[in-house]
Formats: structure tokens, sequence, C-alpha cells
């Protein structure tokens, strides 16, 4: 099945810093998704973003298909972006494969 | 809010015994996924129904089983329960079946067997 790997799994900032988190997954997809889980555990919808590139305030997302690859950008970083940052990606439409995800630490 | 509904929010029971996980998908939406968090496993699909028929089937044991009733809600049962059970369990849904469509989630319901 699909591999998904992402990296790196553990950052940790300084509040206002800027960060990139990357997401490898070993063949094509036809849905890829970024999520947020909270410190209490909720999983939540940044982006859906199987091809193109995607903003959504201090957040924006780039999936390049061809090179099966999407990176996620937080700028001007605040301790409430604190969580697990996971993408997930679907290619036969069965099912979500998670990556491993990347654990944020902002510090204030 | 995501719309998904997922009770109960949290879960104490002990070894051997059966519990029902239920979600209620946001309204109009079709499909319905389950997904498994544990510590050592990450996150993992379970099962997948569409419509009320299972879709497809992930890393779900023989001691799990689900189902989509016609009202589309769908439950979670686990029995025989074991201490590595204990988990986040996460209900998704989505408009319909397809790879092309965006799955929401629930806020997972915590599964703890002492």
């Amino acid at each position: 099945g699909i591999q998904v790997e992402q990296s790196p799994p553990d950052l940790i900032l300084q509040e206002g810093a800027n960060s990139t988190l990357r997401c490898n997954f070993s063949d094509s997809v036809n849905n890829l998704q970024w999520f947020h889980q909270n410190p209490w555990g909720q999983l939540i919808n940044l982006f859906y973003i199987p091809s193109g590139t995607k903003q959504n305030g201090r957040l924006s997302a780039t999936t390049v298909a061809t090179e099966r690859y999407s990176l996620l950008y937080i700028s001007s970083s605040q301790t409430t972006d604190s969580g697990v940052y996971f993408c997930a990606v679907d290619n036969y439409g069965q099912n979500f494969v998670f990556g491993p995800g990347t654990r944020l630490s902002v510090l204030p | 809010d995501s719309g998904v509904t997922q009770t109960p929010k949290h879960l104490i029971t002990a070894t051997g015994q059966r519990v029902t996980l239920r979600c209620s998908p946001r309204s109009g939406d079709l499909s319905v996924y389950w997904y498994q968090q544990s510590l050592d496993q990450g996150l993992q699909f379970l099962i997948h129904y569409y419509n009320g028929e299972e879709r497809a089937k992930g890393n779900i044991l023989e001691r799990f089983s689900a189902q989509q009733f016609p009202d589309l809600h769908s439950e979670l049962n686990l029995s025989s329960l074991e201490l590595g059970d204990s988990a986040l369990y996460f209900c998704a849904s989505s408009a319909s079946g397809g790879a092309l469509n965006i799955q929401y989630f629930g806020a997972g319901t915590r599964l703890s067997v002492l």
C-alpha cells in the first residue's frame, strides 16, 4: 500500500517564527488533507490539497503531485499552533493513510 | 465544529468487556469511516461504510465489528476487550465514498481498558 512519511518528527519554535512541514508519499494520490491535532486530541481539517497551493490566514500548503510531496507552511507561529500535524492521503477512494505526524511545540 | 458527532467522549471499562461507540455523520454525508489512534500504531483505518454497506476494511480485528444504519449513523462494537485496545477512536464522514471527498472528523471517543 501507499507509504506516507513526514518530517521533521518534532519541531520546537519560539512564538513568531516560521516553519515548514513536509509530507512525502510513495504513490499518486487523489486526495491529500492536512490536519492539526490539538492538545485535546481533536483532529481539525486544515487543507484539502491533492495538488496546487492554498492559503488560509497564517497557514498555507503546497502539493506537488508529480513529485509526490506536500508542504505545510506556518508563519508567525502562535502557542495555539502547538500540537501534532498530520498529512493523510487516499489514492483508491477507500480510506486515508496517515503519516506519523510532526509534533510542533511553540514556546511563548 | 466538524458536524460529526461521536458518543461517548470517554469510556472506561475492564478487560473482557464489550462496548459500543456511536457516530453521527454530517448532515447529508453518506460515508462513515472509523479510525483507531494508539500510541504505538499511530492513526490507522479500521472500516468504511457507504450508505449502509461495507465499502472497505483495514486493520480491524475480528473482535471488532461495525454497522451503518438506515439513518446513516454508525456504531463500532468492540468485544473481548484487551488492554491494548485502549486508544482514541475517531469517526469521519464524507459526502460520498470517493477519494475526491473531504473527510471530516469527529472529536473521538477515548477508550481506556483497565
